[in-house]
């Protein structure tokens, strides 16, 4: 089983839909959790933390289910702006703050 | 702030030549540095970590290898270029355990 598992999408929504992207983990000692957005050809960019009590930044939500090792992203009002591939990171244990990385899910927005 | 640079942008590199990549962070100290690569249409793979100067960590057997010769530089080499060593290589930083990275931009290496 891989360390962190996305479905790799694409996810194609027109502008203004609502996305749901779910990402699983498999090391319960995970403590850090966060997401991640990458462009094409770009490096990746901090988009969000996610917090036990779960999160909102805008329209993005993000939330944590420990119990069952998932984590979720949800963009409401959904932009052009907002494609992209949305990567899952979880902490891994060893110290050094060490991230894994999902391979992604790419969201298209259209018109 | 911080800031984090990564040079160059791009590379084309023959076969059995060697390599150097540089990052450096701007704006804060003793921070985690770490080295990645991304080959097309795969996930991130962590190469190197470093917490602290001359400390210097591999997560997978390669042919590439890391220094951290100051505080806040980090540099990837490699002596002999394979064709397997293209890809996007991107250097982080974080603050302290738990926290999340800053990726600099990155460098395109291509070898012919």
């Amino acid at each position: 089983r891989k360390e962190v598992e996305q479905d790799p999408g694409p996810f194609n929504v027109p502008e203004g839909a609502t996305v749901a992207f779910n990402c699983t983990y498999s090391n319960s000692a995970s403590q850090s959790f966060f997401w991640y957005r990458q462009d094409c050809r770009k490096e990746p960019k901090l988009l969000m933390s996610v917090y036990s009590s779960g999160n909102e930044d805008g329209r993005f939500t993000a939330q944590l289910n420990r119990a069952s090792q998932y984590i979720s992203l949800l963009i409401r009002d959904s932009k052009l702006s907002d494609s992209a591939t949305y990567l899952c990171v979880v902490t891994r244990a060893g110290g050094g703050n060490k991230l894994t990385f999902g391979t992604g899910t790419q969201l298209k927005v259209e018109l | 702030s911080q800031t984090i640079h990564q040079w160059p942008a791009t590379l084309v590199q023959p076969v059995g030549s060697p390599l150097s990549l540089e990052c450096t962070v701007e704006g804060t100290s003793n921070p985690n540095l770490y080295w990645y690569r991304q080959a097309a249409g795969r996930g991130l793979q962590l190469l190197f970590y470093s917490v602290g100067i001359g400390q210097i960590s591999s997560e997978v057997p390669q042919n590439l290898s890391a220094s951290r010769p100051q505080d806040r530089q980090f540099i990837l080499s490699s002596k002999k270029l394979l064709l397997s060593d293209s890809g996007f290589y991107l250097c982080a930083w974080s603050a302290q355990d738990n926290q999340p990275q800053h990726f600099g931009d990155g460098t395109r290496l291509s070898i012919l």
